[in-house]
């Protein structure tokens, strides 16, 4: 069985720094493109981020470009986010999606980890 | 940028009702669009990919729909256990676009 789990969530104050990690079990993320998606309180889902199978290319959504990166250990079938100068906008559960190995759609999703900046 | 307008924000249904969902894309989507259903403290889950093709497992009561630039989801029959808040998101290669989402509830 797949899964996804996300840790390294917390409270942080305003311009703080927070590194995120998922670890992924029941399947080999080598090959899978990888994303994190955040759900604000009383707001939709966010798209954030996306890093291809090799980690070689990456890109972001506009509110967070410039301050999060994300990035993959495929040796320890780990993603990341490291997440910078953060604002209270910032502040969500966080969820490590993988994406289908056969299209782009978000496939498996792990429970999240919650960020508060406050 | 690539825009998905959902609506209704929030829809009140009865148990056996049959409810839809719509998803309407700014541009051409080539299909690529997918629906999930998230219920609150819960992960997100797939429930219909490139717009029409359901993911395994889930209940064939669930279908997708496409006419040009707009997508709807269906729910035949609706259940008890169908409370939960749906998003389409638009995906491609290099990002994804969710719709603002909408809460389902049962009367």
């Amino acid at each position: 069985e797949v899964q996804l789990a996300e840790s390294g969530g917390g409270l942080v104050r305003p311009g703080g720094s927070l590194r995120l990690s998922c670890a992924a079990s029941g399947f080999s993320i080598d090959y899978a493109a990888m994303n994190w998606v955040r759900h604000a309180p009383g707001k939709g889902l966010e798209w954030v981020a996306h890093i291809t199978y090799s980690g070689r290319v990456t890109f972001y959504g506009d509110s967070v470009r410039g301050r999060f990166t994300i990035s993959r250990d495929n040796g320890k079938n780990e993603l990341y986010l490291e997440m910078n100068r953060l604002r209270a906008e910032d502040t969500g559960i966080y969820y490590c999606v993988a994406e289908s190995f056969s299209g782009y759609y978000l496939e498996n999703w792990g429970h999240g980890t919650q960020v508060t900046v406050s | 940028d690539m825009r998905m307008t959902q609506s209704p924000s929030t829809l009140s249904a009865s148990v056996g009702e049959t409810v839809s969902i719509t998803c309407r894309a700014s541009e051409n989507t080539n299909q690529w669009v997918a629906w999930l259903q998230h219920k609150p403290g819960k992960a997100p889950k797939l429930l219909i990919y490139k717009a029409t093709i359901l993911d395994r497992g889930v209940p064939s009561r669930f279908s997708g729909s496409a006419s040009g630039t707009q997508f709807t989801l269906t729910i035949s029959s609706l259940q008890p256990d169908d409370i939960a808040t749906y998003y389409c998101h638009y995906y491609d290669s290099t990002s994804k676009t969710f719709g603002q989402g909408t809460k389902v509830e049962v009367k």
